[in-house]
């Protein structure tokens, strides 16, 4: 089993729709749950992160935390063409804080 | 806004060579991380460091690499003796805290020819 889980894609969604991406975790002491965004030849770019059970909520995104089902989910409201990106979602489960990624889910937004 | 930046952007290095990547993190920042992502494949973690020390490697970081903090401000991957399986995209990143999300740098590409 993956340590983290996501489907590859792509998703394409039309402009002012939501986006809902998935993640699932294998390691119960996960602790820290991160969204990274990467566009193509780019360095993954910070956009949400959850520590706690339930929503979190930060502009057009909200993330949600589910640790009993070991997943993590990120809404995009509102999408918008610049969103079409690779979606990465990103596990710590402290210690020594190596913190694990899944493979991403790419992301289409039609104009 | 505060960054992590990385140099050289491209390294371009003959098979065998000693390569040395270089890091600033964020001034206030106390981890430091390096990660490598192959082309079209997943980011990957290499090693976590903190008070001088490394906290966590990955089943990659072997002996070829190494790690360290030679200033106050910045933070270094050596790999000793480049083979063509280490051409990749490294970032660096840093976090105030281990648990905290992670910021990253722009990259460097590694080419081993």
């Amino acid at each position: 089993q993956k340590e983290v889980e996501q489907n590859s894609g792509p998703l394409s969604v039309p402009e002012g729709a939501i986006a809902s991406l998935n993640c699932t975790y294998s390691d119960r002491g996960s602790q820290s749950f991160f969204w990274y965004r990467q566009y193509s030849g780019k360095s993954p770019e910070l956009i949400m992160f959850i520590y706690s059970n339930g929503d979190k909520e930060d502009g057009r995104f909200t993330a949600q935390l589910n640790k009993a089902s070991q997943y993590v989910s990120l809404l995009i409201r509102d999408s918008q063409p610049s969103d079409s990106a690779t979606y990465l979602c990103a596990v710590n489960r402290g210690g020594g804080f190596k913190t694990i990624f899944g493979a991403g889910t790419r992301l289409f937004v039609k104009a | 806004e505060p960054e992590v930046t990385q140099t050289p952007s491209h390294q371009v290095t003959q098979m065998g060579q000693e390569v040395i990547l270089r890091c600033v993190p964020i001034s206030n920042h106390l981890y430091f991380y390096w990660y490598r992502q192959i082309l079209g494949q997943k980011v990957e973690f290499l090693v976590s460091f903190y008070n001088n020390e490394i906290s966590e490697k990955s089943e990659i970081f072997d002996d070829q690499f190494s790690v360290e903090r030679p200033d106050g401000s910045n933070f270094t991957l050596k790999i000793r003796s480049t083979k063509l399986e280490d051409s990749a995209m490294y970032f660096c990143a840093s976090s105030e805290r281990g648990n905290n999300e992670q910021f990253f740098g722009p990259g460097t590409r590694l080419t081993v020819l």
